[in-house]
């Protein structure tokens, strides 16, 4: 099984501020790596996809990097629809999806 | 526009069985692959199953193999998860997931999510 982990766990940003969060896969998965947020009492939502792809309808505020086993996900000029938490999923490995434990962004 | 809604969650005791069911709408259901996602109260997200556009195959993580089912009913654009033998740690919100048609693994779309609770 890949083991995702990410950091921080939780950020504190003030708004209009940028924000950094990592994930990083226990072995290779190439970019195969998707970014979700989800907000309090919401589903996930699907940000990026092959690493660097935004999803439809997604700001271009939210940008992703990487490949291989280090992978970021930023979010320039954090709106307050933005504080929520993130999740890096691999979809490199199968059977057997894995996510990340997840980075709660809050206020500073 | 693209529904998942999800129904048939509630309180089960342990070793018993419970089937949800999720209604699809707004996209051609029989051309994709759907995965359901679980959530327990104040943790992450974990993946639990998916099944090929056409039922032929399915995949499950190691924690549920055995115990639950995953099927579709395309005639109906319907998914399902039959859960047996449930135990506490099945406690959680049931998510029904889309999975990209251009890249099998990342959910585009997801149902808002029904609650199961495993308790005596």
């Amino acid at each position: 099984e890949v083991v995702m982990t990410q950091s921080p766990a939780t950020l504190s940003v003030s708004p209009g501020v940028g924000a950094t969060l990592s994930c990083r896969a226990s072995q290779n998965i190439g970019s195969n790596l998707a970014w979700y947020q989800q907000r309090p009492g919401q589903a996930p939502r699907l940000l990026i996809y092959g690493a660097s792809t935004r999803a439809s309808g997604i700001p271009a505020r939210f940008s992703g990097s990487g490949s291989g086993t280090e992978f970021t996900l930023t979010i320039s000029g954090l709106q307050s629809e933005d504080f929520a938490v993130y999740y890096c999923q691999q979809y490199n490995n199968w059977p057997g999806w894995t996510f990340g434990q997840g980075t709660k962004v809050e206020v500073k | 526009e693209v529904q998942l809604v999800e129904s048939g969650g509630g309180l089960v005791q342990p070793g018993g069985s419970l089937r949800l069911s999720c209604a699809a709408s707004g996209f051609m259901f029989s051309r994709y692959w759907m995965s359901w996602v679980r959530q327990a109260p104040g943790k992450g997200l974990e993946w639990v199953a998916n099944i090929k556009i056409d039922g032929s195959g399915e995949n499950y993580v190691d924690s549920v193999r055995g115990r639950f089912i995953i099927s579709r009913d395309n005639a109906k654009n319907s998914l399902y998860l039959q859960l047996n033998n449930v135990r506490a740690e099945d406690t959680a919100v049931y998510y029904c997931a889309r999975e990209m048609q251009t890249a099998a693994g990342p959910f585009d779309y997801w149902g808002l999510g029904i609650l199961v609770t495993v308790s005596s």
